[in-house]
């Protein structure tokens, strides 16, 4: 079964430090591989859209990294704000759906002062 | 710059009434989505559609049905609502017909619905 695993399920940091979440994915072949921040009420915002072929994608102060050859791909945020404070999903497209996105349950990020 | 938006922001009903979710987008875009999320879960898609006057069912339709009633609009309706319907609703679209190309899918705020 297509699987995307996120780790760890939450995560708490002060701010200005940096982090880094991880997405494992069994999902094979896939088309492309994506972040989303969704803030507490909102829907989800898109970071980062990375090909099987790309190895990182940047947005500011987020960095996301994919190893196709591992399954993993992951989310670097530098110097961290309040307001990055959020979920961040990991979503991957099977190459077998023209539709189909498979989301990740997420990882709860809190920036503390 | 309104993006995707989406009525009611709440809803509460009771075991076997219906209601509509509403969408709509004004970026033009081709393709629509309707999701559901639940806590400890990832989104789920329940249904989408491609382009205007297409829809097809994805991962958890049952109890759901869905109309593009134009390129701009795309609503959910839940005919005869259960307690495991209680959910997110999250409308997105997206500019190409299919998830293939690098375009990203562009979400409203959802709806949080209660079934009692």
């Amino acid at each position: 079964k297509n699987q995307v695993e996120q780790s760890p399920q939450s995560l708490i940091i002060l701010e200005g430090k940096n982090c880094t979440l991880q997405c494992n994915y069994t999902v094979s072949p896939f088309s492309n591989l994506r972040w989303y921040k969704q803030d507490t009420g909102r829907g989800p915002v898109s970071l980062t859209i990375m090909t099987f072929s790309e190895n990182t994608k940047s947005n500011g102060r987020y960095t996301a990294t994919l190893d196709a050859d591992t399954k993993q791909s992951s989310l670097h945020i530098t110097a961290s704000q309040l307001s990055d404070s959020a979920s961040y999903i990991c979503v991957v497209s099977p190459m077998d759906s023209s539709y189909k996105l498979i989301f990740g349950s997420g990882t709860r990020l809190l920036v503390r002062p | 710059n309104a993006g995707v938006t989406q009525t009611p922001k709440f809803q509460v009903l009771k075991t076997g009434q219906s209601m509509t979710l509403q969408c709509a987008q004004d970026m033009n875009h081709n393709s629509m989505y309707w999701y559901r999320q639940d806590p400890g879960m990832g989104l789920r898609l329940i249904y989408y559609s491609a382009s205007e006057g297409t829809t097809d069912k994805g991962e958890v339709p049952n109890g759901y049905n869905v109309s593009r009633l134009n390129k701009r609009e795309f609503s959910l309706r839940l005919e005869s609502a259960a307690p495991s319907q209680t959910s997110v609703y999250f409308c997105a679209s997206s500019a190409d017909r299919t998830i293939y190309s690098n375009q990203p899918q562009h979400f409203g705020d959802g709806t949080r619905l209660s079934i009692l």
